[in-house]
């Protein structure tokens, strides 16, 4: 059974711009979580959507959004981007409800 | 507000000794709590759960302790291994709650198996 995937790996974009990250989730998994892991901060929850819905929100500005799709695939978008957005973006999928998630590999943004 | 947290940055063991990676939560609300470890350029891997029902779960190496009135809990490598060097995340949640399906992550502990 293929992992979660994360598309791009590696992205650079300047201030002011808008970026939008995507998410495939394990076959099957239906809850897809959003996380921004920066130094020091540990990981920090953005998101979670399940069945096309988001069910829980983190303490992330409104530029901050993000999608589900009827397949359960998941993009997140950052518009106006600061420098201090420049992070470790990781997704993470269940099959429902609270418990083991199955990270991503992570998108690396850098702001510039 | 840190509602979960891992006071020690780093640890350093000796391989075939025990590592002690510890975690304190301020939620009364958590009621399962994760384990993850994390290498460089990788997303975290699931290690170990704990229900708030138990006090203790062993799986292998790895046993995770949970003191509900000290609001603490613990993961215990036996024998630790070179392999075992990464970052370890503390993660907690609120199950059967509306919350949903979210984690609350400590900011990790790096530890390092020295051969």
């Amino acid at each position: 059974k293929a992992g979660v995937t994360q598309t791009p790996r590696y992205l650079i974009k300047t201030r002011g711009q808008q970026v939008t990250l995507s998410c495939s989730p394990i076959s099957g998994h239906r809850s897809v979580s959003w996380y921004q892991q920066t130094p020091g901060q540990g990981l920090q929850f953005l998101f979670e959507y399940f069945s096309e819905t988001q069910r829980n929100k983190g303490n992330f500005p409104g530029r901050f959004s993000g999608r589900q799709f009827s397949n359960s695939r998941s993009e997140m978008n950052v518009s106006t981007l600061e420098l201090g957005d420049s992070a470790l973006y990781l997704c993470a999928s269940s099959l429902d409800g609270p418990g083991e998630q199955f990270f991503g590999p992570g998108t690396r943004l850098t702001v510039l | 507000d840190q509602q979960v947290k891992q006071n020690s940055p780093s640890l350093s063991v000796q391989e075939g000794r025990i590592s002690i990676l510890n975690c304190d939560y301020t939620n009364s609300m958590f009621d399962y709590f994760l384990w993850y470890k994390k290498y460089p350029a990788e997303g975290p891997t699931f290690l170990i759960s704990i229900s708030s029902i138990k006090d203790k779960n062993e799986d292998g190496r790895f046993t995770v302790f949970l003191n509900k009135s000290a609001k603490h809990l613990s993961l215990h490598i036996v024998p630790s291994q070179p392999g075992d060097s990464a970052v370890y995340f503390c993660a907690a949640s609120a199950r059967g709650k509306s919350s949903g399906d979210k984690l609350t992550f400590g900011t990790g502990t790096r530890l390092a198996v020295r051969p």
